[in-house]
């Protein structure tokens, strides 16, 4: 069983519709979790970070946390062209550990 | 403020060619330094880490291997390239003892094709 699983998609919606994604995660340990975007032939560039459980807000991305259950979120409100990308999903132990991606295309 | 740079962004090399990948950190001293590698619809591979001049931890065995011969620089390399080494290389960084907290940043990547 991976650390780290993250349905790859590929996820395609229509301009202004909400992104949901999401990891699961077996390693108790793990306290910090963290989101990056890829663009094509880019690295990933962090998006957004989060410790605790709950939800954390930037702009139209919310991060969302469920320690409990080893659940991960990420929604991107009003979706934007410019939104498709891969989403990564990551979360620390000794290291940082890292979900497979999944792509999202947004239609205009 | 801290910038990383990867080159060359693209490569097309022979089978049985060799390889050398470098990446460099500027405007932190002491970084942690990784070398990931990204096969389409699999996620990142940690493919090596460095927590200091000299220091190289490997993830898995491979036709690779990596050295970090200043504090900022890390480079990858390979005495003969295999088909199943094409892929998109990433080189990443973290603050020493502050990785668990802040994430690794990424280079902009290498595209290797292997022909």
């Amino acid at each position: 069983q991976k650390e780290v699983e993250q349905d790859p998609g590929p996820l395609s919606v229509p301009e202004g519709a909400i992104v949901s994604l999401n990891c699961t995660y077996s390693n108790s340990a793990f306290q910090y979790f963290m989101w990056y975007r890829q663009y094509s032939r880019k690295g990933p560039e962090l998006l957004m970070y989060t410790y605790s459980s709950g939800n954390k807000e930037d702009g139209r991305f919310t991060a969302q946390v469920d320690k409990s259950s080893k659940y991960i979120s990420l929604f991107i409100r009003d979706s934007q062209p410019s939104d498709s990308a891969t989403y990564l999903c990551a979360m620390t132990g000794y290291k940082l550990s890292f979900g497979a991606g999944t792509t999202v295309t947004v239609r205009a | 403020s801290q910038t990383i740079h990867q080159w060359p962004a693209t490569l097309v090399q022979p089978v049985g060619s060799p390889l050398s990948l470098e990446c460099t950190v500027e405007g932190t001293s002491n970084p942690n330094l990784y070398w990931y590698r990204q096969a389409a619809g699999r996620g990142l591979q940690l493919l090596f880490y460095s927590v200091g001049i000299g220091q190289i931890s490997s993830e898995v065995p491979q036709n690779l291997s990596a050295s970090r011969p200043q504090d900022r620089q890390f480079i990858l390399s390979s005495k003969k390239l295999l088909l199943s080494d094409s892929g998109f290389y990433l080189c990443a960084w973290s603050p020493l003892r502050e990785t668990t907290t802040y994430g690794y940043t990424f280079g902009s990547g290498t595209r290797l094709t292997v022909v």
